[in-house]
Order: C-alpha cells, then structure tokens, then sequence
C-alpha cells in the first residue's frame, strides 16, 4: 500500500538548534516526494520537492530509496519556522498522499 | 490576483442544512482537488477533477458532491450537514494529472463549524 508516515506529530526545539522532521514512505513505483509547510491558520505552502534539490528558508531533504525516507533537515530552527509540515507522496493519477503531519514548535 | 481562491472563508451552519463552498483557479491548471482536514489536522483527498471530468472520488458520503461548471471552478455541495463534517476544506489545483512536479497550489481553506 501506497503511504506516507511521520512518526512526531510534535517536535519542540529551542531557537539556533538543528532540527529533522522524519518522513518515510512506502510506494512500489520510483516516488516523486514533497514537502509543504502550513503556517498557523495559513494555507498550504510548497516548501521543496525532492527532484530540484533545491534548499528553501535554510530547509534541505534527501530522498533516501534504501531507507524510503525523506527527512526535513535545518541546522539552525528560527522562531518564524513554527509551523505543521507535512510530508507528500504522489501518485501516478495526481493525487498527493499527505503524511499525518508534524507541528514544529521553536522555542526563544 | 490569488492563484486559488475559496469561499467562504468561515461557515458556521445548523445541522441538516445544506451549504456549498466554491473554488476557482487562475492559473490555468487542468486539474482540481478537494481536500479536507480534520481535528487532528489530517490531511485527506475528497476529489479531483481534471478537465471537468472526474478522476478521484475517494470514499466521501454521497452527501458530499462536486461540481465542475468549467476547468477553472470545482464547488463542493454538501447535503444534510452532520457534526463530523466540521473541519477545514482546502481546493487545490495542479497544472495537469501527471505533471505535478511544481507541486499543487492551495487555496486558504474554508473553515466549516457545524453545530
């Protein structure tokens, strides 16, 4: 079965400390991976897919075929990345799978 | 000049009333979402539209249905509105079934309270 899981539904650092958001997923198929992030009461946001590679607001993830992870990683949280990430897996047909989400909590 | 927009923002409705929520994009996309997000802030897809024609109809009551006048809208009309149907609604659209590798755009979402 096609699924996404992110095992912290909370994740509480203090500001200038590195910090991971786990996403492992599970997909026969070569995955095409995201990551979004929802600030409070906000919409959703594309934060970074895995193709580009790309680091966005300092935040970089690696897809990881051996382990089927794609971990959010920071080495420095900033107060302004409180937010809920959800990890995201598409589907041939479109359809993104969203992750249960995790709420990063950065704390002064 | 918002990409994917919602209305209403907020709806607060008795139950046993009927209510729909609407959704246009101007990006130009071909396919459309509906997703909704509980309490736990769970993410689930409802439906999606590509080109005006149905592709994804995940097990949603039948109280719930969308429409689709043209490739820009999707509207979601809900019947009979229970207590369990209070979450947020967020439209989304992608450029098309496959290329979706920028990702989906979202609307704001529409925070719907029944009571």
């Amino acid at each position: 079965a096609q699924r996404v899981t992110q095992p912290e539904k909370l994740l509480s650092v203090f500001k200038g400390a590195p910090v991971e958001l786990k996403c492992n997923y599970s997909y026969s198929g070569s995955p095409e991976l995201f990551w979004y992030v929802q600030y409070s009461r906000q919409r959703l946001q594309l934060l970074l897919r895995h193709i580009s590679r790309e680091s966005i607001k300092g935040f970089t993830a690696d897809l990881n075929k051996g382990e089927t992870s794609f971990h959010l990683k920071k080495p420095f949280a900033q107060e302004e990345d409180s937010a809920m990430y959800y990890c995201a897996l598409k589907r041939k047909g479109g359809k993104l799978i969203f992750g249960q989400g995790t709420e990063l909590s950065v704390k002064p | 000049d918002t990409a994917v927009s919602q209305t209403p923002k907020y709806l607060v409705t008795q139950m046993g009333n009927d209510k729909s929520i609407k959704c246009e994009q101007n990006l130009g996309h071909d396919t459309m979402y509906w997703y909704k997000q509980d309490s736990k802030k769970f993410l689930k897809i409802m439906f999606s539209y590509n080109n005006k024609e149905l592709i994804i109809n995940e097990t949603v009551p039948n109280r719930f249905s969308p429409k689709s006048p043209d490739k820009a809208h999707l509207n979601l009309h809900i019947n009979s509105l229970e207590l369990g149907d209070s979450a947020v609604y967020f439209c989304a659209s992608s450029q098309d079934l496959e290329t979706v590798r920028s990702g989906y755009t979202f609307g704001s979402g529409t925070r719907l309270t029944v009571v």
